[in-house]
This record gives structure tokens, sequence and C-alpha cells, in this order.
């Protein structure tokens, strides 16, 4: 069965610097790895994803992720971050076929002015 | 031009009391889903259906029923609700043009007291 381990309960960062959003997947067969951005009190919105191709996908408001399959991991970052990132962050892989797709415990992004 | 959208946004019942969650979706999708958003945001799939067919049921009381008049529909009925049953209640939508990217709603809140 598919799994997925996003270590950090939160990740704290100044405004203007880098952030990095971890994640690493177990999953038989090819991923198909997707991140999520949640704001309070409401749904997710997509903000990108891995299917095959290039390593690095670059995704919605400047976030970009890098497939690792050696290290099984799908590390979300972005290269300047905005407090208006500060959000719950998921991570979520699935399988091929009609195979759910399966969340991270997400991770809090609080970003500081 | 709501993409997935869930009716009532927010419900607040009582113990032992039945109701219903509607989602819609207008992406053109043939496959929805029920998610179950906890108290410390863990997600996880209950329900999907594909052309009105259901394929993923997971381990969920089955005071819980799904029901998809057809591909654009996907209700969720509880019945007998439980304190434990409060949570956010996401539906979802993939298929099309969308590949493997689900989209979310906005969420629908219960309240259980």
């Amino acid at each position: 069965a598919q799994s997925v381990a996003q270590p950090e309960d939160q990740v704290n960062v100044a405004e203007g610097n880098p952030l990095t959003v971890k994640c690493t997947y177990s999953v038989s067969g090819n991923p198909y790895l997707f991140w999520y951005v949640q704001y309070p009190n409401r749904g997710l919105q997509f903000l990108l994803k891995y299917i095959t191709g290039d390593n690095l996908v670059k995704g919605s408001y400047g976030f970009e992720a890098e497939f690792n399959k050696s290290q099984t991991s799908f590390h979300l970052k972005k290269p300047s971050a905005l407090v208006s990132d500060s959000a719950l962050y998921f991570c979520a892989v699935r399988g091929t076929g009609f195979q759910k797709l399966v969340f991270g415990t997400g991770t809090r992004l609080l970003v500081s002015p | 031009d709501t993409a997935v959208s869930q009716t009532p946004k927010y419900l607040v019942t009582q113990m032992g009391n039945d109701k219903s969650i509607k989602c819609e979706q207008n992406l053109g999708h043939d496959t929805m889903y029920w998610y179950k958003q906890d108290s410390k945001k863990f997600l996880k799939i209950m329900f999907s259906y594909n052309n009105k067919e259901l394929i993923i049921n997971e381990t969920v009381p089955n005071r819980f029923s799904p029901k998809s008049p057809d591909k654009a529909h996907l209700n969720l009925h509880i019945n007998s609700l439980e304190l434990g049953d409060s949570a956010v209640y996401f539906c979802a939508s993939s298929g099309g043009t969308s590949g493997n990217t689900i989209y979310f709603g906005e969420g629908s809140w219960l309240t259980v007291v």
C-alpha cells in the first residue's frame, strides 16, 4: 500500500528566504506525486504534480518540487517565501490505475515578515 | 464558474440525526470522491465513484452511504450521527483533461453535538 511521510509538523522561514517542505513516499510501481495547499477554512488547492518526465516540476505561485527516485522524495521548494505562503501543505501519492490518493499528515508553513 | 461545489458548508446537528451533504462538479470528470479531514487535519479517503460505480470503499461505518445519481453528482448521507463524525468532509473529482489531478471542493464542516 502506498504511504507518504512529511517529517516536519511545522516549517518556519523568514520572508524572502528560500523554503523547503519535505516529503518522502512509498508506492508499488511508478508514483504519481502531488502537492496541495490548504488555507484556513478552505479546501485543498492543487499546486503541482509529478507523473513522468523532468524531475523538476514547476507549479502555481512560484512553487516547484523535485522528484528523486533513489531517495523516494518529492520535496516542495520556493526560492523566496512570502508571508501569504503561510498555510498547511500536503504531499500525496498514488499508484497507477484506480488507486487511491494517500495524503501525508501535512506541514504547516509559517513565513514571518 | 465553481468547479467542485458542496453544500452545506457548515452543518451543526444533534447526535442521532440523519444528514446529507451534496456535491456537484462541472468539470466533466468521471471520478468523484469523498474525503474526511479530522481535527488533526489528517485526510483520508472514504469513497470513490467512477462513472456512477463504486470503486473505492474504505473502512467506513455503514451509517455512511454515498449515492451517485450521475457522473456529476456524489452525495453523502449519514445516518444516526455520532460525536465522532464531527469533521470536515471534502468532495473531489478527477478525470477528463485533468488526468490524474484531483480537484477538491471547499469542504463541509460537520459538527455533531
